[in-house]
């Protein structure tokens, strides 16, 4: 079956640009989370919903940083006037409640953020 | 806040031994363990999960340990393969069903 999509899978900004990012889940899957994973590093947290409700955002960087999920399905990770340390790949994944006793998370393949 | 500590050094080994990579964490113990890979351009892949009353956990040539006294996983692939070539990431899940905190990751490279 269809897994977690993406796109854009690559995006360029200018420094100062709004991005918008989306993310499109598995079908049913109830929970929904960003992360954000720098080069050579490991994904870091960014916020989490839990079909259309927002449940905890306190990784998000800053106030520039806003995700929304306003059906329980498709959610946009928006990014407004962008700075170079923004740069970074950024991961969405979808998983199942109470269902799945591994608590496995789908990842979808990232989109990769470049600010210049 | 809960960190998670792996080998940031690269792995190196010969095809048909075995990787062990170390996964540590401080603070309290986390009540589950994940363990993903994760190939270049691409999203982590779910591979096996220990909870916190587990000793250890088996999937095919994949074995996961869990010492809630040194504070570690070990994570071993038995008869490596080159195709078992990838950054494994652990991951500390606080309670089900949430977010997960990684460790940096452990680049494995399996040599023919």
């Amino acid at each position: 079956g269809a897994g977690v999509s993406q796109s854009p899978r690559y995006k360029v900004a200018k420094r100062g640009q709004d991005v918008a990012l989306r993310c499109d889940p598995i079908s049913g899957h109830v929970s929904l989370f960003w992360y954000q994973q720098a080069l050579g590093q490991g994904p870091e947290f960014l916020t989490y919903f839990q079909n259309e409700a927002q449940l905890d955002k306190s990784g998000l960087p800053s106030d520039r940083f806003f995700a929304e999920r306003p059906e329980g399905s498709v959610s946009t990770l928006k990014i407004q006037r962008t700075q170079q340390e923004d740069s970074a790949v950024y991961l969405c994944a979808s998983s199942l409640v109470g269902r799945d006793r591994n608590y496995e998370q789908y990842f979808g393949p990232g989109t990769r953020l470049t600010v210049t | 806040s809960q960190k998670i500590e792996q080998n940031s050094e690269a792995l190196n080994i010969q095809e048909g031994k075995t990787a062990t990579l170390t996964c540590n964490y401080t603070n309290y113990s986390p009540a589950y363990l994940q363990w993903y890979r994760q190939d270049p351009g691409r999203g982590p892949v779910f591979l096996l999960l220990i909870r916190e009353n587990e000793k250890e956990k088996r999937k095919e040539r994949l074995k996961v340990t869990f010492d809630t006294t040194l504070k570690q996983s070990l994570f071993h692939i038995t008869a490596s393969q080159p195709a078992d070539s990838a950054t494994y990431l652990c991951a500390h899940l606080k309670a089900a069903g949430n977010k997960l905190t990684f460790g940096g990751g452990t680049r494995v490279l399996v040599k023919p």
